[in-house]
């Protein structure tokens, strides 16, 4: 069975602050796509990073980092210098077999 | 990015009635759709795939008689919420990806339907 766990469902960080989400997931796949989304009031879904499981680099995107522990099925998003507009739900999701696998969320608030 | 659109983004009906809600992808060629539930403060819930050429997938637990899908098009499907009732009321969001294993998909704005 493929799952996706996010153990943090809310987290704070003050602006300017830096900031890790959690998730671990479990599949027997070797082949696959992990991905952060982030879901804001406006409930549009954001793609915020990708990686793909057959990379070992961790993927970096401006101020988005993500360490992939493929051995450890981790996969934990760092927000540098954390802002206002980052307040939003984070979803963990794995793509396989043609079908997507979320996690339950974890809701970050940006303290200013 | 690919751009999803996704209408209505709110619609109310009575009870009863059927609501139709699109998802069109907007410059490439959606070769699977996925249509997902999301009730407050949770995740997204699967509810159908829908590939080029065949008939949608549902899920368990999921009345294929009461949510219609169509992939009309490769670029086009559409979610029919038939008789609706007041615990339909939710948040659906539809996602298109096109061909190649390592294009991700991408997200609609959301329907918001509200049963009265």
């Amino acid at each position: 069975a493929q799952t996706v766990t996010q153990s943090q469902p809310e987290m704070s960080v003050q602006e300017a602050e830096t900031v890790t989400l959690s998730c671990t997931y479990d599949t027997s796949e070797s082949n696959y796509y992990l991905f952060w989304y982030k879901q804001p009031p406006s409930r549009q879904m954001i793609l915020v990073i990708r990686q793909e499981a057959y990379k070992q680099q961790n993927a970096t995107e401006n101020r988005f980092s993500v360490n992939f522990q493929k051995a450890a099925k981790s996969f934990s998003l760092k927000i540098s210098d954390s802002q206002l507009g980052d307040t939003a739900m984070y979803f963990c999701a794995f793509f396989v077999g043609n079908q997507f696998y979320f996690g339950t969320g974890t809701s970050l608030t940006v303290i200013p | 990015g690919a751009v999803v659109s996704q209408h209505p983004s709110r619609v109310i009906c009575k009870s009863g009635t059927s609501v139709k809600i699109e998802c069109r992808s907007l410059d490439f060629q959606a070769t699977t759709m996925f249509w997902y539930r999301q009730f407050p403060k949770q995740s997204l819930m699967l509810m159908a795939t829908s590939n080029e050429g065949s008939k949608a997938t549902y899920e368990q637990g999921v009345e294929k008689d009461k949510f219609l899908i169509n992939h009309a098009s490769l670029t086009l499907s559409t979610l029919t919420v038939t008789s609706a009732h007041p615990e339909d009321s939710s948040f659906y969001i539809c996602s298109a990806r096109g061909r190649g294993t390592n294009t991700e998909a991408f997200f609609g704005q959301g329907t918001r339907l509200t049963v009265v």
